[in-house]
């Protein structure tokens, strides 16, 4: 069984400051790892996935993200974050011989000019 | 329209009634699932389907009927509404297998409301 934990249901951030969102999973397999976004009234949109291979992946609009075996982790960034990144962010992971995603609870991140 | 559609995208309705949510896809993907959507909670899977006229329970199905007798469609039908039942719901799809490349796919949503 997997479960994913986010650290802060909110975070509010500047425009051009970093954006940091944590991610901590357990899992008894080798995971999978998501980032997806969620803009109002919208869908989920999948940002990035750590499926094997480099621990550093690339999503869109500039964000990235580690996965960090020994920490369990895989903490979302951006450098420099813009006025279009107020959204809402899930992380979510499933094993690799499973098809079911299990969803953190979500971190609304707010942009300040 | 290619994609992942859901309707209605909102519904209010009444505690006791019966409430069907549609889920239509273009893709002819095997798998198809349903979450709720709570603050605090972020996504619950309610039901998930493999094929057609194959479905199984997910974290939270009390409730919740689903069927899929197409491969395209997936209705989830709250049988006697209950406010506890209040959420917006989304339905996703994805191909077959369980490989890393294959990402599930979510449709706009549905907001239900039960007064």
């Amino acid at each position: 069984a997997q479960s994913v934990t986010q650290l802060g249901s909110h975070v509010s951030v500047s425009e051009g400051a970093l954006v940091l969102l944590r991610c901590n999973y357990s899992s008894s397999v080798p995971p999978y790892l998501f980032w997806y976004v969620q803009y109002p009234n919208q869908g989920l949109q999948l940002l990035l996935k750590y499926t094997t291979g480099a621990t550093l992946v690339k999503g869109i609009n500039g964000f990235e993200a580690e996965f960090k075996k020994s920490e369990t982790s895989f903490h979302l960034t951006k450098p420099s974050a813009h006025m279009s990144d107020a959204a809402e962010y899930f992380c979510a992971v499933r094993s690799a011989n499973d098809y079911k995603l299990s969803f953190g609870a979500g971190t609304t991140v707010t942009v300040r000019a | 329209d290619a994609g992942i559609t859901q309707s209605p995208r909102y519904k209010i309705t009444e505690t006791g009634r019966q409430v069907t949510l549609m889920c239509h896809q273009t893709w002819s993907h095997s798998y198809m699932f349903w979450y709720r959507q709570d603050l605090g909670h972020g996504l619950r899977l309610i039901y998930y389907s493999a094929a057609a006229d194959i479905t199984d329970k997910g974290e939270v199905p009390d409730g919740y009927v689903v069927s899929r007798s197409k491969t395209e469609n997936f209705p989830l039908t709250l049988e006697s509404a209950t406010r506890s039942q209040t959420s917006v719901y989304f339905c996703a799809s994805r191909e077959r297998g369980t490989g890393g490349f294959n990402e599930q796919f979510f449709g706009p949503g549905t907001r239900l409301t039960v007064l």
